[in-house]
């Protein structure tokens, strides 16, 4: 069956560390992955997009790499600040138009 | 811009009541989409709009629900009857076009809480 699998359990670091998320899929070829915020009583809100031919992707301290070998997409925060704390969500486009959303982590950053 | 405008932004309501919950795209958007979110299953897309044509419903849980978008300004979400296993968090979507990697802009989403 489908799946897109991110770690149920919240991630907790100390600010300044690099927080890396992790998104694994099973029986999807997407063409491309993205990757959303989500603060508690708002919408998700869109941070980046990666496509298959993609290997990675910057955008200032965040960094996505997509390895579709592995069916794997790894979303890097560099010197994690108190408010990067939020939940995150990986979707991928399956073979039709749909963003197919992950569970989403939570990440937690201590002061 | 306003962003994607969803009203109420709660709503409580007794079982066996109508509730309709309203969406107002990004001017420009083609696409909108309205999604249900809970802890259990995460978010679900229910249904697809493209400039203004339900495209895909097959995620709409029944019959109970459903969706209208009479321009490209405004769409509704309706529940009739609605029951306590409706109790979610509803997300209304637009993007510039579908399928070729257009980020999803989510409106704040309306809490409903059936008792």
């Amino acid at each position: 069956s489908q799946k897109i699998e991110q770690n149920s359990e919240a991630l907790n670091i100390q600010e300044g560390k690099t927080a890396t998320l992790t998104c694994n899929y099973t029986n999807y070829s997407p063409a491309y992955l993205q990757w959303y915020r989500q603060d508690p009583g708002r919408g998700p809100v869109f941070l980046l997009l990666i496509r298959e031919n993609e290997k990675e992707k910057r955008k200032e301290r965040l960094k996505v790499t997509f390895d579709t070998t592995l069916k794997q997409s790894l979303f890097h925060i560099t010197a994690s600040q108190p408010a990067d704390s939020a939940t995150y969500l990986c979707a991928l486009k399956d073979s039709s138009y749909k963003l197919i959303f992950g569970s989403g982590t939570r990440l937690l950053v201590r002061p | 811009d306003a962003g994607v405008i969803q009203s109420p932004r709660h709503e409580v309501t007794e079982m066996g009541q109508e509730v309709t919950l309203r969406c107002k795209p990004i001017s420009g958007h083609n696409s909108l989409f309205w999604y249900r979110q809970t802890m259990m299953r995460g978010l679900e897309l229910l249904i697809y709009f493209n400039n203004n044509v339900p495209i895909d419903d097959s995620g709409m849980p029944e019959d109970r629900f459903s969706a209208k978008m009479p321009n490209a300004s405004f769409s509704t979400l309706k529940i009739q009857p609605s029951e306590p296993r409706d109790s979610a968090v509803y997300f209304c979507a637009s993007s510039l076009e579908v399928g070729r990697g257009s980020e999803q802009y989510f409106g704040p989403g309306t809490r409903l809480t059936v008792t």
